[in-house]
């Protein structure tokens, strides 16, 4: 079975810093993709990664893929507050059904 | 053009009550999927529709819950005498054909049981 963690859970920084969010995952994926949720929101896609090796970036943040690790990172460059919100990487292995993390909750602080 | 919509957007009902949850998916997707997000949680998968048929019902928690799903288009989740449990958020996605395709979330529809 499928599983995905994340870590931190929770991530509190301060404006200008950088961090790095992780997503390990349990058996071969198809596909992992990180997403964006604002309170009370529906989610917002970012990145899909499709094979080892694969970066992405956009703006301030940037996601890799090591698909031997079975690893994936979502870099945050000099945080600004407009950035504060809840990322979920999800991992398509093998079936239909996207299988998510807990989410990270970053919060960017002045 | 249009994205994923889903009805009603916030839905507080009486335990015991059944309810219907709506899903209209982007125009010409094929493949549609209901999650559940219970508070400060990740997104569970309820089921998976392939047109009207839904080879993956893996994700239903018990057999209160049913979905069906008009041809390539609209997609009802019916829970059945409702318990506090079932609060969450109910959120649908439409792909263009399946797994090797993106999936678009709708806001989706906030489930309260008193």
């Amino acid at each position: 079975e499928l599983k995905v963690e994340q870590n931190p859970l929770f991530l509190s920084m301060q404006e200008g810093k950088n961090y790095t969010i992780y997503c390990n995952y349990s058996t071969t994926s198809d596909r992992l993709y990180w997403y964006r949720q604002d309170p009370g929101k529906s989610l917002e896609s970012l990145f899909v990664l499709l094979s080892n090796g694969a970066v992405k970036q956009e703006g301030r943040l940037m996601a890799s893929l090591d698909t031997k690790a079975r690893l994936s990172t979502l870099h945050i460059t000099a945080a600004v507050h407009d950035l504060s919100a809840t990322y979920f990487c999800a991992v398509q292995g093998g079936s239909e059904k996207l299988v998510f993390g807990k989410g990270t909750k970053l919060t960017v602080n002045p | 053009g249009a994205g994923v919509s889903q009805s009603p957007s916030n839905k507080v009902t009486e335990k015991g009550k059944d309810v219907e949850l709506r899903c209209d998916p982007i125009s010409g997707h094929t493949a549609l999927y209901w999650y559940r997000q219970r508070l400060g949680q990740g997104l569970e998968f309820l089921i998976y529709f392939q047109g009207n048929s839904a080879p993956d019902k893996s994700g239903l928690p018990s057999d209160r819950f049913s979905a069906e799903r008009t041809g390539e288009s609209v997609s009802t989740l019916t829970i059945q005498r409702t318990q506090q449990e079932d609060s969450a958020v109910y959120l649908c996605a439409s792909s263009l054909a399946g797994a090797a395709y993106e999936q678009y979330f709708g806001p989706g529809t906030r489930l309260t049981v008193t």
